[in-house]
């Protein structure tokens, strides 16, 4: 079946620091994909939402300088946490509709961030 | 916000049917019922979803009321496995780039 997978699962960095999260459809074509955060015992809230080719657009709340996100191609999406600071430490995860089954969305693994 | 309400917490004996009720009283004619789960530090997994009838998969069963405003999700013989947080979700897949959006979910418990 459609597989969708997030890279790394996990990360430690430091304060400041920019990390990058990689989210790839392996046997199917998103031009679409979602990008999810949970912080712990709570619900994932949808930051973003990522068009091949074009800009994402961003959630009320959520900046966009600094949750960059990439979508180059229709099987890549990125996340780039700029100046990372401990409060984004959390489990992002991203998500991508298409393959064979009609309106199913597909998640990662999720990528748990740790900011010292 | 989630158009959907669960309740927060149910426990199931092993070897029991799970039975995960769902409300969604203001679904609208093109919305799908979707169900997924998150067993603890992974990603969403896909379990099943319907329109208007009934649908039944190798993981689960749906059951869908006739006016469609509420549905139960049914796993028929629960392992300690299925522990997890299920939720469920109304989507108008064909509609664009339209995301899931996830509300509370109930946290099922599964109990040797």
């Amino acid at each position: 079946g459609a597989v969708v997978s997030q890279h790394p699962s996990w990360v430690i960095c430091k304060s400041g620091t920019s990390v990058k999260i990689e989210c790839r459809s392996l046997d199917f074509q998103a031009t679409t994909m979602f990008w999810y955060r949970q912080f712990p015992k709570q619900s994932l809230m949808l930051m973003a939402t990522s068009n091949e080719g074009s800009k994402a657009t961003y959630e009320q709340g959520v900046e966009k300088d600094k949750f960059l996100i990439n979508h180059a191609s229709l099987t890549l999406s990125t996340l780039t946490v700029t100046s990372a600071h401990p409060e984004d430490s959390s489990f992002y995860i991203c998500s991508a509709r298409g393959g064979w089954r009609t309106g199913e969305l597909f998640f990662g693994e999720g990528s748990r961030l740790t900011v010292l | 916000d989630a158009k959907t309400t669960q309740p927060p917490s149910m426990d199931c004996a092993e070897g029991r049917a799970a039975n995960l009720p769902c409300n969604h009283s203001t679904i609208s004619g093109n919305e799908y019922v979707y169900w997924y789960r998150q067993i603890h530090s992974q990603g969403p997994q896909y379990i099943i979803h319907g329109l208007k009838n009934n649908e039944t998969n190798e993981m689960a069963s749906l059951i869908i009321t006739e006016d469609r405003k509420s549905s139960t999700l049914i796993l028929p013989h629960a392992t300690l496995r299925d522990t997890a947080v299920y939720y469920c979700i109304v989507l108008d897949p064909f509609s664009g780039n339209t995301p899931l959006v996830f509300g509370k979910g109930t946290r099922l418990s599964v109990i040797a």
